[in-house]
């Protein structure tokens, strides 16, 4: 089965730094890659997405790119505010052909030092 | 529209009683998923139901835990004679056709004592 690997575990930047999520996934069949964000007591909560026939994506503070050769993709928040501390998981599919379950990383800790 | 609506919240069960977590789908929303989080841990699939119909449930353990999405009322995961390993967060995810739109809910915390 697939397989998703995050890193770092945990991270902690500046206020109106940069930070930088890496996944890699196991399966060149997984075509649907979106990310998470957890705060505390609450569930996941989609931020941003992209599919396999795309290589980045951006909405306002985030993207992300994807590199279908290397099966790994980033997600890149520019300008981090504290409100972006919070876990962050990437995630993969194989969409129907894998009944639309997603295969979580570990996540990753972000901490947005004010 | 609400939002995908899991309940309780928090769930105390002893070892070996029975645990009940309940999940209603966002409206319009036919396809129901539940994942279980360990501490400080990713998400892990266990089941895909959609109406009257278990779908893929390649990630439920074998034995007692069971999963049922009636053609009327919210989805049900139940969990027999609990044991200590299954103190966890249970999430339900809801979406109108397969992997896009997931939307999550709050989560049910489980902690067998």
């Amino acid at each position: 089965g697939e397989n998703v690997e995050q890193h770092p575990s945990t991270l902690s930047v500046q206020e109106g730094d940069s930070a930088v999520i890496k996944c890699t996934y196991s399966d060149s069949a997984s075509n649907y890659f979106p990310w998470y964000k957890q705060e505390l007591g609450k569930g996941p909560q989609l931020i941003i997405d992209i599919r396999s026939n795309v290589g980045e994506k951006k909405d306002q503070r985030i993207a992300v790119t994807l590199n279908k050769t290397a099966k790994h993709f980033s997600l890149h928040i520019t300008e981090t505010q504290p409100e972006d501390s919070a876990v962050y998981f990437c995630a993969a599919s194989m969409g129907e052909t894998s009944g639309s379950r997603l295969t979580f990383g570990e996540g990753t800790q972000l901490t947005v030092n004010p | 529209n609400a939002g995908v609506m899991q309940n309780p919240r928090h769930l105390v069960r002893r070892r070996g009683q029975e645990a009940r977590l309940r999940c209603s789908p966002m409206k319009g929303h036919s396809h129901v998923y539940w994942y279980r989080q360990l501490p400080e841990e990713g998400l892990k699939f266990m089941v895909y139901l959609q109406k009257e119909n278990i779908i893929d449930e390649s990630g439920m353990p074998k034995e007692r835990f069971s999963a049922e999405f009636p053609k009327e009322g919210p989805s049900i995961l139940r969990i027999q004679q609990v044991v200590r390993g299954d103190s966890a967060a249970y999430f339900c995810a809801s979406s109108p056709s397969g992997v896009t739109g997931y939307t999550f809910g709050s989560g049910t915390r489980l902690t067998v004592v």
